[in-house]
């Protein structure tokens, strides 16, 4: 069966310092992956997204980079953080090509705090 | 561009009170899929239904109900007879079949809060 994996759970750092969020997939293959983030009482924003090893898109202009450099692992970075970067970050993933038969998978979240 | 709508960002209700969420979409693909995920405190997102467009059966599932509406381009869900255990955040989502990377935009989300 799939599973998808996210760490760490929780996360602490101060301003300036860099981030670096990883999310693994397991039990599939060419999988399209997803980084979402969610600001404290707010919705659910697409960051990145990747249809394969090397192939990043991004959604939203900002602090943040992504990265796949292998099939199944998707990971979040940035050099410097800003306050605005704290958040709950969630990485999904679908089978590719997706033909709509199940719903996205979401991974447990990465709550980061930057203070 | 894909986008939904989730007017009602917060409700409250008693116990046992049936409640109601309204989901709106907007597309031009022919070929969707609609989703509905529960995110209770603890963060994470459960997925509770996948629509497609070519389906507009409203569905049951124990207490939860879905009535999807292509010409009003509405996607709502009701629980029935609500439990404090139904408190969460409840987001609607919407993939279109040829958007590029088959993105999932979701709605701002709705917080139900049952009150015992």
């Amino acid at each position: 069966s799939q599973t998808i994996h996210q760490w760490p759970a929780t996360l602490v750092q101060p301003v300036g310092s860099p981030l670096s969020l990883e999310c693994t997939v397991e039990g599939t293959s060419n999988p399209n992956l997803y980084w979402y983030r969610q600001a404290a009482g707010r919705g659910l924003q697409l960051l990145f997204y990747s249809v394969g090893i090397g192939q990043i898109s991004s959604e939203v202009p900002q602090n943040l980079s992504a990265s796949r450099p292998q099939d199944r692992q998707f990971i979040l970075s940035s050099k410097k953080l800003l306050l605005s970067d704290s958040g709950f970050y969630l990485c999904a993933w679908i089978l590719s090509p997706w033909t709509g038969g199940y719903g996205y998978t979401f991974g447990s979240g990465t709550r980061l705090t930057v203070v | 561009a894909q986008k939904v709508t989730q007017a009602q960002t917060e409700i409250s209700v008693v116990e046992k009170e049936d409640v109601t969420l309204d989901c709106v979409y907007e597309t031009r693909d022919t070929t969707y899929y609609l989703f509905w995920y529960k995110q209770p405190p603890s963060g994470e997102l459960v997925f509770l239904i996948r629509r497609n467009s070519f389906d507009e059966q409203n569905e049951i599932s124990g207490r939860y109900s879905w009535n999807f509406q292509k010409s009003t381009s509405s996607f709502n869900f009701t629980i029935t007879a609500s439990q404090v255990v139904d408190s969460a955040v409840y987001f609607c989502a919407l993939s279109e079949a040829n958007a590029a990377g088959n993105k999932l935009t979701f709605g701002g989300g709705t917080r139900v809060l049952v009150k015992p």
